[in-house]
């Protein structure tokens, strides 16, 4: 999992709660990544940032928001509109540069809501 | 559109045979493809990657992937197979860069269960 941590890693919610998940690295990578995993689906983008307060919603954006005011942090905010969070979310980050870099994951954080 | 498809839901080997696990991809342009590992409740680590050059590309715990140009394909594989490398693995292709963004198109994932 490298130099990225996620916290927390269970998280619960309750039914109009607002969650955040948070996201950190140390690799001095430019551009960060989550993604959403279900069952059977592989990983899904959900938002992702090539720069510090930049951002660009990925496949599935509806019901999420995030924020990149500094480069090593990329939180994911789970809000009350997201009808069905319960899975499994990803980090990652990427260096710039040459578009072919790879990326790399944190560990992930299982929200369930209650 | 960019893609990649993993064709079996789930692979079982003995320890000790070979194991292969298959990926195909449909990209316009030059394919710039990836294989990951996912333990349980873990996040992904990655494996290898072909970007140009050898089509069999060597990675990490003595996985490597040949890629095949005409058949589309990049399939992972290991000469022996050990319990250990039972997991959740991942193929991964390069979306098509679109206003200096880039990132990455997963496959559904492939179940590898190896038996003593």
């Amino acid at each position: 999992d490298g130099g990225i941590t996620q916290s927390p890693k269970y998280l619960f919610r309750k039914e109009g709660q607002n969650v955040t998940l948070s996201c950190e690295q140390n690799l001095n990578h430019d551009a960060m990544y989550w993604y959403r995993q279900d069952p059977g689906q592989g990983l899904r983008l959900i938002y992702y940032s090539q720069i510090v307060n930049d951002f660009q919603k990925g496949d599935i954006a509806e019901g999420y928001s995030v924020s990149r005011e500094k480069k090593e942090s990329f939180p994911l905010t789970v809000t009350s509109a997201q009808k069905n969070p319960t899975a499994f979310y990803l980090c990652a980050s990427r260096t710039g540069g040459t578009s072919t870099d790879t990326q790399y994951f944190g560990p992930g954080t299982r929200l369930t809501v209650l | 559109a960019q893609s990649v498809a993993q064709p079996e839901d789930q692979v079982n080997v003995a320890e000790g045979n070979p194991l292969t696990v298959k990926c195909t991809y449909s990209v316009s342009g030059n394919p710039y493809l990836f294989w990951y590992v996912q333990y349980p409740n873990r996040g992904l680590q990655f494996l290898l990657k072909y970007i140009t050059g050898d089509n069999l590309v060597k990675g990490s715990y003595g996985f490597e992937a040949e890629f095949n140009k005409s058949q589309t394909s990049f399939h992972l594989k290991k000469p022996s197979a050990l319990v250990s490398d039972s997991a959740l693995y991942f193929c991964a292709v390069r979306d098509t860069p679109s206003g200096g963004y880039n990132k990455l198109i997963f496959g559904a994932g492939t179940r590898l269960a190896v038996h003593p």
